[in-house]
């Protein structure tokens, strides 16, 4: 079945650093990566939706000139959170949708601490 | 934009006993729902999908049922295990390549 991977499962950070979070797809094309970010107990609130070759579309509300998102090839995007503060602490998850209509595959999500 | 709601937000049944999770949708040109369960620290893991041209599906112990016509969905699991603790979450789109709009989440207890 589609896997995607998404390194680091965590990452601390000290505040005003920036971190990058990658997602790739293994063993299908994505041509759509769509990036998550969770809060404890709640469900998944969609950041942006990041085309290969494109630039991401963000939705509303979310700092596009903060998190950085890069999809360069058909198997990897990557989300940069730049200047990092503790309230950007979360849990940051992505998925990819690949052309063959798998639907959704979910990375494994990292944690982010910033201190 | 689509709308889907999901109860209970928690639920609890004793190991064995069926568990039922309730999801609603607003937009009629929704058609592909699946079903996704997610444990501590982890993505969120497909369990079961259902496209609108069939009512229900099932997949061993789980399954998913599907009203277009109210506009409802919902997920079975029977007999229960403890390893079927977890989040639960239901989701809508039009297409499975597209936004998926998610529910709130079910945090569902197996009492062993």
């Amino acid at each position: 079945g589609a896997v995607v991977s998404q390194h680091p499962s965590r990452v601390i950070c000290k505040s005003g650093t920036s971190v990058k979070i990658e997602c790739r797809s293994l063993d299908f094309q994505a041509t759509t990566m769509f990036w998550y970010r969770q809060f404890p107990k709640q469900s998944l609130m969609l950041m942006a939706t990041s085309n290969e070759g494109s630039k991401a579309t963000y939705e509303q509300g979310v700092e596009k000139d903060k998190f950085l998102i890069n999809h360069a090839s058909l198997t990897l995007s990557t989300l940069t959170v730049t200047s990092a503060h503790p309230e950007d602490s979360s849990f940051y998850i992505c998925s990819a949708a690949g052309q063959a209509g798998y639907g959704y595959t979910f990375g494994s999500g990292t944690r982010l601490t910033v201190v | 934009g689509e709308n889907v709601e999901q109860h209970p937000s928690t639920l609890s049944v004793q190991e064995g006993d069926s568990a039922v999770i309730k999801c609603t949708y607003s937009d009629s040109a929704s058609n592909y729902f699946p079903w996704y369960k997610q444990e501590l620290g982890k993505g969120p893991q497909l369990i079961i999908d259902i496209r609108s041209n069939v009512g229900e599906k099932k997949d061993q112990r789980i399954a998913v049922t599907l009203n277009k016509t109210a506009k409802h969905f919902s997920l079975h699991i029977t007999e229960t295990q403890p390893e079927d603790s977890a989040v639960y979450f239901c989701a809508a789109s039009i297409n499975t390549g597209n936004q998926f709009y998610f529910g709130t989440g079910t945090s569902l207890t197996v009492i062993p």
